[in-house]
């Protein structure tokens, strides 16, 4: 298995709602990442988990929370959203460690939120 | 972060070589040179890294300057699978391997 799962590919919510992002690799890989994209924008990192830890938080505001339940898993809890967070939320993974420098990363297909 | 220089925007014609490329004067020695590529509405794609020597894989070649300060990732033969927008990334060591996306280049082919 060589690939980044995410699920769901679309979703809809309202400001008040709350909802989960998930994404699933099978690859080994020991870190995995969130990055967000805006339509015609370069994708923008937003966390980092290496090893189930969270090492890198880009000043993401707090209603997004992210969470790495195992090496395999790794999820964005969205509460309290705003029409401005709308976009392509994407997962990648690579290998962790030093050990890292050296491999490329593997995306997924993204989800992709509207705020309404 | 370490920025990187492209072209907005390239045009090939199909079958034919493409280079493209990519100014990052501001490297240090421990950076890798990544190339990825975003098709529309998918998700970014490896395609190449490389650290100070030329690499070859099945998708493409990496050109790295004897300096380091610029590279050029080359498609062979363009496809019209292959228009799509190309990120040239400098992956730093001392940033926890970050990998930070600079604007890109937007490739379109012609038949």
């Amino acid at each position: 298995d060589t690939e980044v799962t995410q699920t769901p590919k679309h979703l809809v919510m309202g400001m008040t709602n709350k909802k989960s992002l998930k994404c699933e690799q099978h690859m080994g890989h020991r870190a995995m990442y969130w990055y967000k994209q805006k339509a015609k924008k370069p994708p923008e990192l937003m966390f980092v988990y290496s090893y189930e830890k969270l090492s890198i938080n880009e000043s993401v505001p707090s209603r997004f929370s992210p969470e790495c339940p195992n090496s395999s898993l790794l999820n964005l809890h969205l509460h309290a959203l705003q029409p401005e967070d709308s976009a392509l939320y994407l997962c990648a993974s690579s290998q962790g460690g030093k050990g890292a420098f050296d491999y490329g990363y593997t995306f997924g297909s993204g989800t992709r939120l509207t705020v309404v | 972060d370490a920025k990187t220089t492209q072209p907005n925007s390239m045009e090939s014609n199909e079958e034919e070589p493409v280079h493209l490329p990519c100014n990052h004067s501001t490297i240090s020695g421990t950076d890798y040179i990544h190339w990825y590529r975003q098709l529309p509405s998918q998700g970014p794609e490896y395609v190449i890294h490389g650290l100070t020597s030329n690499v070859n894989n099945r998708m493409a070649s990496l050109a790295i300057a004897e300096d380091r300060k610029s590279s050029t990732l080359i498609l062979h033969r363009a496809t019209l699978r292959d228009a799509a927008v190309y990120y040239c990334i400098l992956k730093r060591y001392n940033q926890g391997g970050k990998l930070i996306f600079g604007q890109g280049t937007e490739l379109s082919v012609k038949p």
